[in-house]
């Protein structure tokens, strides 16, 4: 168990629709991370944020917007969505960020299916 | 931008055997993970890496910055190490350091 907890573990959605993915990170982590993996892309950094703010922004679409809360959880958000959308979300935590990433701690991961 | 390539793509081994799997990237970052994905999905952290050596039981890895390459070894591999293992790519020129850059895994197949 990493201590990473992501919620809901699946999600089948029709395209349009828009969808929430929520990370609880380690107690302590500040840094929160989300990746992408799909079949054809495999895993892609999408962003990361460092106690509530955006620390570094990878391959994330404009559709596609997240936020870290007081309480360190973080939520994905994922608007308008296409069936290409469909893949692992997965979140991670460290309990550095500020020079680099340190040791990651990752969730079991989110599938979204995309209908 | 940081290009990884992984190699093997596939491997197969007999329980027992030494197995290296190797990682180049095309630009200088500021360090190397490796990481084990299982058949259900969950991803684990092995190992965290800017220069030298690491060991955890088993498991070895290695970083030659002049070369941008690391490699993965396990010794008396198991049938419990079947797995995907990614190596992922910290950091580099014109890229911040929070941004991992991944390689497309290796599935690691060891038979009893």
């Amino acid at each position: 168990d990493s201590g990473v907890t992501q919620t809901p573990k699946h999600l089948i959605t029709a395209t349009g629709q828009r969808v929430t993915l929520r990370c609880s990170p380690r107690s302590g982590d500040l840094s929160v991370y989300w990746y992408q993996q799909s079949l054809d892309q495999g895993l892609q950094f999408l962003i990361q944020y460092y106690n509530g703010e955006e620390r570094a922004k990878g391959n994330i679409l404009e559709r596609f917007s997240a936020q870290q809360f007081p309480d360190l959880h973080s939520e994905l958000n994922l608007s308008s969505l296409e069936l290409g959308d469909s893949a692992l979300y997965f979140c991670a935590s460290s309990s550095s960020g500020l020079l680099n990433t340190g040791e990651l701690f990752f969730g079991e991961g989110s599938r979204l299916t995309v209908l | 931008k940081n290009e990884v390539e992984q190699s093997p793509q596939n491997l197969t081994a007999q329980e027992g055997e030494f197995i290296t799997i190797n990682c180049s990237y095309s630009v200088g970052i500021s360090a190397l993970h490796w990481l084990q994905q299982h058949p259900g999905g969950g991803i684990v952290s092995l190992f965290m890496l800017s220069s030298g050596k690491k060991k955890h039981g088993r498991l070895i890895a290695t970083i030659n910055i002049q070369e941008k390459h690391s490699s993965l070894h396990i010794t008396a591999s198991h049938p419990r190490d079947s797995a995907v293992y990614i190596c992922a790519a910290e950091g580099g020129s014109g890229g911040s350091n929070y941004k991992l850059t991944f390689g497309k895994g290796t599935l690691l197949t060891v038979n009893p």
